[in-house]
C-alpha cells in the first residue's frame, strides 16, 4: 500500500487560513469516508483532531475543519495561531481493510 | 480516561525478534468496538500502520511487515503485544500503541511512544 500524498510544508501569517491536502486513491481516501487528521508536536505522540472526513473531537477548537472531494481530503486551519505550528499527517481507511498515513505536513506560523 | 503505555527493550540486535507491550489503563481493552493498534515513526520521517487486534483475537496486519508480524492480547491482563520477527536497521523507529475507535483509523489515544534501535 502506498502512502497518502501532502505536500511537505505550508506556512501562514497569524490569522490567516491554510489548508492541507491529503490525495490518495478511490481505495483509500476516495472510496471511503473514514479520513483522520493528525497533529504532532515534537517529541509529542500525535493527537487526533479530526474523524470520518469531517468530525472532531470533543475539545479540538472549531478553527479546524475537514473536507473531502474525489481522492484528496483537506484540512483547513482558520484564524491561524503560534500554536498551530506542528506536523499534520492524515490517514485512511482502505478497501483492503489496513490503514495508510499520508508522509506528513510541517506547518510553520510566519 | 483510557491511557496507554508501551514498554521493552529499547535496543534489539539485527535478526533477532523486537517485542513490546502495551498497558492499557483507565478503560477495559475488552470494551467492544476498538481496536487496539501499533503504529511506528520512523526517523525523521512519518507514521507507518503496523497492525491492530480486536478483543476477540482478530488481527489485521500491513501487507508489508505482515510475514514477520505478530500481535496478540491478554484480556486478564489489559495489555497487548507486539512481535517483530528478523529486524533490521530499517526497523529502528519509535513505536506506539493506540486506541482504534472502530476500526477505521480513528487513532485516540496514543500511547507517548518508545523508541527501539536495532543494532549489534
Amino acid at each position: 500500500q502506498s502512502a497518502l500524498t501532502q505536500p511537505a510544508s505550508v506556512s501562514g501569517s497569524p490569522g490567516q487560513s491554510i489548508t492541507i491536502s491529503c490525495t490518495g486513491t478511490n481505495s483509500d481516501v476516495g472510496g471511503h469516508n473514514y479520513v483522520s487528521w493528525y497533529q504532532q508536536y515534537p517529541g509529542k505522540a500525535p493527537k487526533l483532531i479530526i474523524y470520518e472526513v469531517t468530525n472532531r473531537p470533543s475539545g479540538v477548537s472549531n478553527r479546524f475543519s475537514g473536507s473531502k472531494s474525489g481522492n484528496t481530503a483537506s484540512l483547513t486551519i482558520s484564524g491561524l495561531q503560534a500554536e498551530d505550528e506542528a506536523d499534520y499527517y492524515c490517514s485512511s481507511y482502505t478497501s483492503s481493510t489496513t490503514l495508510v498515513f499520508g508522509g506528513g505536513t510541517e506547518l510553520t506560523v510566519l | 480516561q483510557v491511557q496507554l503505555q508501551e514498554s521493552g527493550p529499547g535496543l534489539v540486535k539485527p535478526s533477532q525478534t523486537l517485542s513490546l507491550t502495551c498497558t492499557v489503563s483507565g478503560g477495559s481493552i475488552s470494551s467492544a468496538g476498538y481496536y487496539w493498534t501499533w503504529i511506528r515513526q520512523l526517523p525523521g520521517k512519518g507514521l507507518e500502520w503496523i497492525g491492530y487486534i480486536y478483543y476477540s483475537g482478530s488481527t489485521y496486519y500491513n501487507p508489508s511487515l505482515k510475514s514477520r508480524l505478530t500481535i496478540s492480547v491478554d484480556t486478564s491482563k489489559n495489555q497487548f503485544y507486539l512481535k517483530l520477527s528478523s529486524v533490521t536497521a530499517a526497523d529502528t523507529a519509535v513505536y506506539h500503541c493506540a486506541r482504534d475507535v472502530g476500526g477505521f483509523g480513528s487513532f485516540d489515544p496514543w500511547g507517548q511512544g518508545t523508541l527501539v534501535s536495532v543494532s549489534s
